[in-house]
C-alpha cells in the first residue's frame, strides 16, 4: 500500500509567521506532487505542483522537494487568517493511471 | 481558465431514489474523476476516465454508476443508496494521466 504522511494538526501559526508543513511519501518512482488547500465545506483547490527536486516558489508559497528523501514540504510566508484550511499533500502514483495518493492533511489555523 | 463545473450542489435523496450528479469542464482536458470526500477525510479515488473510457475503478458499488458522454461530461448515476454514502463528491480534470488535477466545487449528497 503506497503511503502519503502528513502532520493532522492543528498547526497553530502566528499572523505574519511562516508555516511549515511536511509530507513523506513512499512510492520511491513518484514524480509529480502537488499541495491543495481546502477550507471547510469546500473542495480541494491547487496551491502548487512540483516535479523537480529543489524549491518552488509562487508568492508567499514556496514548495521544496527532496525525491532522495522521498519528502515534500510547503512553507506559508507572511501567514494571513485567511490562509487557516487544511493542506492536502498529494502525490501521483507511478504504477496506477492517473491516480493521486493523498495525505490526511494538515489543519492550519493562522491566529491574529 | 480552470473551471470545472458540477451540478447539483446539493442533493438529498431517499435509499429509492434515482438521481445524477454532472460534471462538466471545457479546458480540453482528456482525463475526469470522480471523488468521494467524507468529513475530515482526504478525498477518495472513485472512478477515472481517459479518452472518454474508464480506466479505473476502484472497487466501487454498482449502485455508482458512472457514465462519460463525450469529453467535456461526467455524469455518476445514484441507484439504492445508504446513509453512508452521505458525502461530498468531487470532480476532478486533467490533462493527462501524470498531470494536476482540478477540482470542481462538488456536490454535498445526503442519502436519507
Amino acid at each position: 500500500q503506497k503511503e502519503v504522511e502528513q502532520n493532522s494538526g492543528p498547526l497553530s501559526v502566528p499572523e505574519g509567521a511562516i508555516a511549515s508543513l511536511n509530507c513523506t511519501y513512499s512510492d520511491r518512482g513518484s514524480q509529480s506532487f502537488f499541495w491543495y488547500r481546502q477550507y471547510s465545506g469546500k473542495s480541494p483547490e491547487l496551491i502548487m505542483f512540483i516535479y523537480s527536486n529543489g524549491d518552488k516558489e509562487d508568492g508567499r508559497f514556496t514548495a521544496q522537494l527532496n525525491k532522495a528523501s522521498q519528502y515534500v514540504s510547503l512553507l506559508i510566508r507572511d501567514s494571513q487568517p485567511s490562509d487557516s484550511a487544511t493542506y492536502l499533500c498529494a502525490v501521483a502514483l507511478t504504477d496506477s493511471w492517473g491516480k493521486l495518493q493523498f495525505g490526511a492533511g494538515t489543519q492550519v489555523v493562522v491566529t491574529p | 481558465d480552470t473551471e470545472v463545473t458540477q451540478t447539483p450542489k446539493h442533493l438529498v435523496m431517499g435509499m429509492t431514489n434515482k438521481k445524477s450528479l454532472k460534471c462538466e469542464q471545457h479546458m480540453g482536458h482528456r482525463a475526469m474523476y470522480w471523488y468521494k470526500q467524507k468529513a475530515k477525510k482526504p478525498p477518495e479515488l472513485m472512478f477515472v476516465y481517459s479518452y472518454e473510457k474508464l480506466s479505473i475503478n476502484e472497487s466501487v458499488p454498482s449502485r455508482f454508476s458512472p457514465e462519460c458522454p463525450n469529453s467535456s461530461l461526467l455524469n455518476l448515476h445514484l441507484h439504492a443508496l445508504q446513509p453512508e454514502d452521505s458525502a461530498l463528491y468531487l470532480c476532478a480534470s486533467s490533462q493527462g494521466r501524470i498531470n494536476t488535477q482540478y477540482f470542481g466545487p462538488g456536490t454535498r449528497l445526503t442519502v436519507l
